[in-house]
C-alpha cells in the first residue's frame, strides 16, 4: 500500500535556526512529492512539488526539499527560520493513482 | 485573481439537518476534491470530480453527497447520515485529475449544535 509518513507532529525551532521537516514515502515506483503549507484556519498552499526533474526542488518562501531514491525521503529544509514560518506543513504524494495522499501533518512553531 | 471560493466559512447542524458546503473556482479547472480535515489525521478525501457530471467516491464518502452540474462548482451536501460531522472541509481543483498539484480554498468549519 502507498503512504506517506511524516515524523514529529511537533517541530520547535529558534528564529534564524535551521528548519527540517521529514517526510518519508512507500513505494516501489518513482512518485510524485508535495509539500503544502497550511496557516490557521486556511486551505493550503503549494510550497513545492518534485516531478522527477530534478532532485533537489526550490519552493516558495525560501524551502526546499531533496528527493533521495535510497532512503524514500522527500524532507523540507529552510537554512533560516523566520517568525512568519509558523504553520503546519504536509506531505503528501501520488503513486500510480490519481488520488493525492497526504501525512498527517507537522505543525512548526518559531520562537524569538 | 483565479481561485477557488468556499461558503460560508462557519456552518453549524441541527440534528438531522442536511447542509450544503459550497465550492466554485474559477481557474477552468476539470478535476475537483473535497477532503475532510480532523486534528492530527491530515487530510482525507470524500469525493473527487474529472469532469462535469462525473464524480467519484473517496475514501470516506459514506453520509455525504456531491454534484457536479457546471465544471466551476462542486457542492457538498452533509447528510444527516453522516454521524460525526464536525470538522474542516476543504475544496481543491487541479487542472485534470493526476499527477497535478491540488489548488484549495479557505474551507468551511463545520460544527454540531
Amino acid at each position: 500500500a502507498q503512504s506517506v509518513t511524516q515524523l514529529g507532529s511537533h517541530v520547535s525551532v529558534s528564529e534564524g535556526a535551521l528548519v527540517l521537516l521529514r517526510c518519508n514515502y512507500s513505494s516501489s515506483v518513482p512518485p510524485y512529492l508535495f509539500w503544502y503549507v497550511q496557516y490557521p484556519n486556511q486551505g493550503l498552499q503549494l510550497l513545492l512539488k518534485y516531478t522527477s526533474a530534478a532532485t533537489l526542488v526550490k519552493g516558495i518562501n525560501g524551502f526546499e526539499a531533496e528527493f533521495k531514491k535510497s532512503e524514500t525521503s522527500f524532507h523540507l529544509t529552510k537554512p533560516s527560520a523566520h517568525m512568519s514560518d509558523a504553520a503546519e506543513y504536509f506531505c503528501a504524494v501520488i503513486i500510480n493513482t490519481d488520488k493525492l495522499i497526504f501525512g498527517t501533518g507537522t505543525r512548526l512553531q518559531v520562537f524569538p | 485573481d483565479g481561485g477557488i471560493t468556499q461558503s460560508p466559512k462557519y456552518l453549524f447542524r441541527k440534528e438531522g439537518q442536511n447542509v450544503t458546503l459550497s465550492c466554485e473556482q474559477n481557474l477552468n479547472h476539470d478535476a475537483m476534491y473535497w477532503y475532510r480535515q480532523d486534528p492530527g489525521q491530515g487530510l482525507r478525501l470524500i469525493y473527487y470530480s474529472q469532469i462535469v457530471n462525473d464524480f467519484q467516491k473517496g475514501d470516506i464518502a459514506e453520509g455525504y453527497s456531491v454534484s457536479r452540474e457546471k465544471k466551476e462548482s462542486f457542492p457538498l451536501t452533509v447528510t444527516s447520515a453522516q454521524k460525526n460531522p464536525t470538522a474542516f472541509y476543504l475544496c481543491a481543483s487541479s487542472v485534470v485529475l493526476g499527477n497535478q498539484p491540488q489548488h484549495f480554498g479557505d474551507g468551511t468549519r463545520l460544527s454540531i449544535l
